[in-house]
């Protein structure tokens, strides 16, 4: 299984970007990078995911580096509510049975 | 996006009994359906996957006696914890694939007495 390394903490400024890095350095071509959210005692949001190109979404955007061994989450505006465990992923793949194994996360906590 | 429900969200038990937790996908049929596990303060742990009509295929380490797994229809799916004793407490979620995303559950909070 492709794993993936979060540094365990950050904070960011309400307000400002929170740019959350994955290493993913053992990723194979036809694996996809998700990222997920768990605020405490629920069950993970999906944010987004991408396989090769830059992804944006209406919660988030994931920048995918061209040789694929990192990612960077990016929450443009941070709020309060931002405030949780995100979970970078490397989905395997469909003939190991499209199965999705968490790493640590990062706890990002959202300063006012 | 597409909805996950667990029943109970929480359960207290005393051990040595077994409690049966379901997952349901509420507005889409799912062939395949994960159940995970969560110690506080740790990452989710994959316990098993579930594949509608056929036996679920456990991780490496997860007793599959224990964790009775049952998918009998394409939107249910139920985890029964076995003679349950104090170290199974813990958060059980599932999940369940729709068009390449992952949707899960609320989670289940197990108690075992």
């Amino acid at each position: 299984d492709a794993k993936t390394t979060q540094p365990p903490s950050m904070d960011c400024a309400e307000g400002r970007a929170a740019n959350l890095p994955c290493n993913h350095s053992t990723i194979s071509g036809n694996e996809y990078v998700y990222w997920y959210r768990q605020i405490h005692s629920q069950g993970p949001q999906y944010i987004i995911h991408g396989l090769k190109n830059n992804e944006t979404n209406e919660m988030a955007s994931l920048i995918i580096t061209e040789d694929r061994k990192s990612s960077t989450l990016i929450l443009p505006h941070a709020t309060l509510r931002d405030t949780a465990v995100y979970y970078c992923i490397v989905r395997t793949t469909p003939n190991t049975g499209n199965q999705f194994y968490f790493g640590t996360g990062t706890s990002l906590t959202v300063i006012p | 996006g597409a909805v996950v429900s667990q029943h109970p969200s929480r359960v207290i038990c005393k051990s040595g009994t077994s409690v049966k937790i379901e997952c349901r996908s509420l507005d889409f049929q799912a062939t395949t359906m994960f159940w995970y596990r969560q110690f506080p303060k740790q990452s989710l742990m994959l316990m098993a996957t579930s594949n509608e009509g056929s036996k679920a295929t456990y991780e490496q380490g997860v007793e599959k006696d224990k964790f009775l797994i049952n998918h009998a229809s394409l939107t249910l799916s139920t985890l029964t914890v076995t003679s349950a004793h104090p170290e199974d407490s813990s958060f059980y979620i599932c999940s369940a694939r729709s068009v390449g995303e992952l949707f899960f559950g609320e989670g289940s909070r197990l108690t075992v007495l």
